[in-house]
């Protein structure tokens, strides 16, 4: 299964913008990018994903690299309720035996800082 | 309000005695599925759902069962729980397709003695 790399942890200012980077240098064509965030106490919860194209929603920005080995969350107004871990992960998009299955990695712990 | 609900939140019991984790969901979602959360280890799946009868194993199944009797209800089941199941539990349902976005539940913590 391909497999992605994020850094440890990340700072950022209360109104600055986050941008969080993700490697997924063994991406396969049929892979989407998801991103989720887990709040303290409390489950995952979905950000983002994209395949190809940037995205943009009320949350959040995703940039892809146009050879998919690389991606960055891009949250333009950090506030302290933004302060979780977040997870890049990949999900094959085609039907295999193994397209149910979701794998987190650690993820990286964002501080938002007043 | 579309949501997953698991019961019980809380759940302190002893090595050995067989209980069962209920989640549910009230989205229609084909996909169901169960982690559990321990420190330094992350989210790790347990078993996935595709759809009503169709249950599949993810990279911990060992000491776990479930069963898809009813879209809404992917119940988990320990048979005999062990101290090394102390964990954190979520369940998470998204509708068919890859690209959906997973909705997860609040999470139940277990400890066994």
């Amino acid at each position: 299964d391909a497999k992605t790399t994020q850094p440890n942890s990340m700072e950022s200012n209360e109104e600055e913008p986050v941008h969080l980077p993700c490697n997924h240098s063994t991406i396969s064509g049929t892979d989407y990018i998801h991103w989720y965030r887990q709040l303290p106490s409390q489950g995952p919860e979905y950000v983002i994903h994209g395949l190809t194209s940037n995205v943009n929603n009320r949350m959040a920005s995703l940039a892809i690299a146009e050879d998919r080995k690389s991606s960055t969350l891009i949250l333009h107004r950090a506030t302290l309720r933004d302060a979780a871990v977040y997870y890049c992960i990949l999900r094959d998009g085609v039907g295999t035996d193994s397209w149910g299955k979701l794998q987190f990695g650690a993820g990286t712990q964002v501080v938002v800082t007043p | 309000e579309a949501q997953v609900t698991q019961n019980p939140r809380y759940l302190i019991t002893v090595t050995g005695k067989k209980l069962t984790v209920t989640c549910s969901q009230n989205m229609n979602h084909e996909y169901m599925s169960w982690y559990r959360q321990d420190p330094g280890l992350g989210l790790r799946q347990i078993y996935y759902s595709m759809n009503v009868e169709v249950t599949d194993k993810g990279d911990v199944p060992e000491g776990y069962k479930v069963s898809r009797k009813e879209k809404r209800n992917f119940p988990l089941i320990l048979e005999s729980p062990s101290p090394n199941q102390t964990s954190l539990y979520f369940c998470a349902s998204s509708r068919e397709g890859l690209a959906d976005e997973q909705y997860f539940g609040p999470g139940t913590r277990l400890t066994v003695t």
